[in-house]
């Protein structure tokens, strides 16, 4: 089955500045990708998701970008803010097929 | 649209007990999947059911079974409890496995002592 791993496991960035998360998956056939954004004590909420056929795709500070011959998947958060912290989870899957999650990474924004 | 709800919220349970979560999807969805969290571990998947019919089947022991009536609210049983099973269970809901977009109920906080 597919494998998703995610790195790292935590980060910290000062507010302002940009946080990088990336995942690698090794089945080829997955072809969707979205990103969640799981508050303290929160369900996780999608936040952002990339289909196969694309390779980039953006949402205000938020960017997701693909490269499907290396496999791996990475969310760009840029001028990040104390609001953005929070676990954030990549997951992968294939059409009609079940979701495979990396274990998520723990963001924390410094004021 | 309400979204997808969980009940009950928190639950203390005893090794060896068995216990039985519930889920009710978006209406209109008609695809749950049922995931255990926790830490350091991710979202791990347990099943998915769609139109009472178990689709996919995670790595998970036979101790941990589910259903889906026909109104789309699905079941999680978990059978003589061990510690490990400790976690956030979570269920999503999306119109059908075609439909790519699921959405996360709140989940329930299990604790096995």
């Amino acid at each position: 089955g597919e494998n998703v791993e995610q790195h790292p496991s935590t980060l910290s960035v000062q507010e302002g500045d940009s946080a990088v998360i990336k995942c690698t998956y090794s089945d080829s056939a997955s072809n969707y990708f979205p990103w969640y954004k799981q508050e303290l004590g929160k369900r996780p909420q999608l936040i952002i998701d990339i289909r196969s056929n694309v390779g980039e795709k953006k949402d205000q500070r938020i960017a997701v970008t693909l490269n499907k011959t290396a496999k791996h998947f990475s969310l760009h958060i840029t001028e990040t803010q104390p609001e953005d912290s929070a676990v954030y989870f990549c997951a992968a899957s294939m059409t009609g097929n079940q979701f495979y999650f990396g274990t998520g990474t723990s963001l924390t924004v410094i004021p | 649209k309400a979204g997808v709800t969980q009940t009950p919220r928190y639950l203390i349970k005893t090794r060896g007990q068995q216990v039985t979560l519930s889920c009710s999807p978006i209406s209109g969805h008609r695809s749950v999947s049922w995931y255990q969290q926790t830490p350091g571990q991710g979202l791990q998947f347990l099943f998915e059911y769609f139109s009472e019919t178990q689709r996919n089947k995670g790595n998970f022991p036979g101790r941990f079974s589910g259903r889906q009536f026909s109104n789309s609210r699905s079941e999680m049983n978990v059978s003589t409890l061990e510690l490990g099973d400790s976690a956030l269970y979570l269920c999503a809901s999306r119109p059908g496995p075609s439909q790519e977009t699921q959405y996360f109920g709140p989940g329930t906080r299990l604790l096995v002592l």
